[in-house]
């Protein structure tokens, strides 16, 4: 059984397009994140929520945003995408902000 | 705000021997987590080893262990015998164990240590 999965894997779409990365757990966690990987492999934080609540936004555009149905889930949308916006995105969960992340496999957005 | 630096890009070992990835690390706080990641050419992130920092005893996984000094803010890990399963990119995590606004926080990360392994 897949802990943490994500859909899809691989994604290329134009600039200017929306799109949408699905995030699934099946740990039972109460906080989930999403991550970005740049290029250069550097990973930071965009968002996390904790029981459906958003906890912490970093400095993202807010063409990003997070939306969450349930407790285990957690999508994150994207509109009116740009290059810079290509990279890995990784979500990830937790039982509690104490206790250690678990990561889903990624999704390799490329926008052309 | 907190930063994590790990000062080795790549690092190379021959197959069965020891290598130890450095990592330091920046906070006010003094509770926090300590956490070392790696990430294959799968891309996906694995946990390898996690401290906390009211513990002052090393944490060890079976080949993986850490050298914790808390004083010095440092968080070195030591990868013994060495195999080619363990050829990855290592990234060292920093978390709060404050956490912001309601509680939970993310990890912040090192830039990353890419191990190479010679067989």
């Amino acid at each position: 059984d897949t802990a943490v999965s994500q859909t899809p894997k691989y994604l290329v779409t134009q600039m200017g397009n929306d799109k949408s990365i699905k995030c699934e757990q099946n740990l039972g966690h109460d906080t989930m994140y999403w991550y970005k990987q740049d290029s250069k492999k550097f990973l930071k934080i965009m968002f996390s929520y904790n029981n459906k609540e958003l906890i912490i936004n970093e400095t993202v555009p807010n063409r990003f945003s997070p939306k969450s149905p349930d407790k285990a889930h957690l999508n994150l949308h994207i509109n009116s995408l740009e290059l810079g916006d290509s990279a890995v995105y990784f979500c990830a969960s937790s039982q509690g902000f104490q206790e250690t992340q678990y990561f889903g496999p990624g999704t390799r957005l490329l926008v052309l | 705000a907190q930063t994590v630096t790990q000062s080795q890009p790549e690092m190379s070992v021959q197959e069965a021997e020891t290598v130890t990835l450095s990592c330091t690390y920046d906070t006010s706080e003094s509770d926090y987590y300590l956490f070392w990641y790696k990430q294959p050419p799968s891309r996906q992130m694995i946990l390898v080893i996690r401290q906390e920092a009211y513990k002052q005893q090393n944490a060890t996984e079976n080949r993986f262990s850490v050298n914790f000094q808390k004083a010095a803010k440092s968080f070195s890990l030591k990868i013994s015998d060495s195999q080619l399963g363990d050829a990855a990119m290592y990234f060292c995590a920093y978390r709060s164990a404050v956490g912001s606004g309601g509680g939970a926080d993310g990890l912040t990360f090192g830039k990353g240590t890419h191990l190479i392994i010679q067989p």
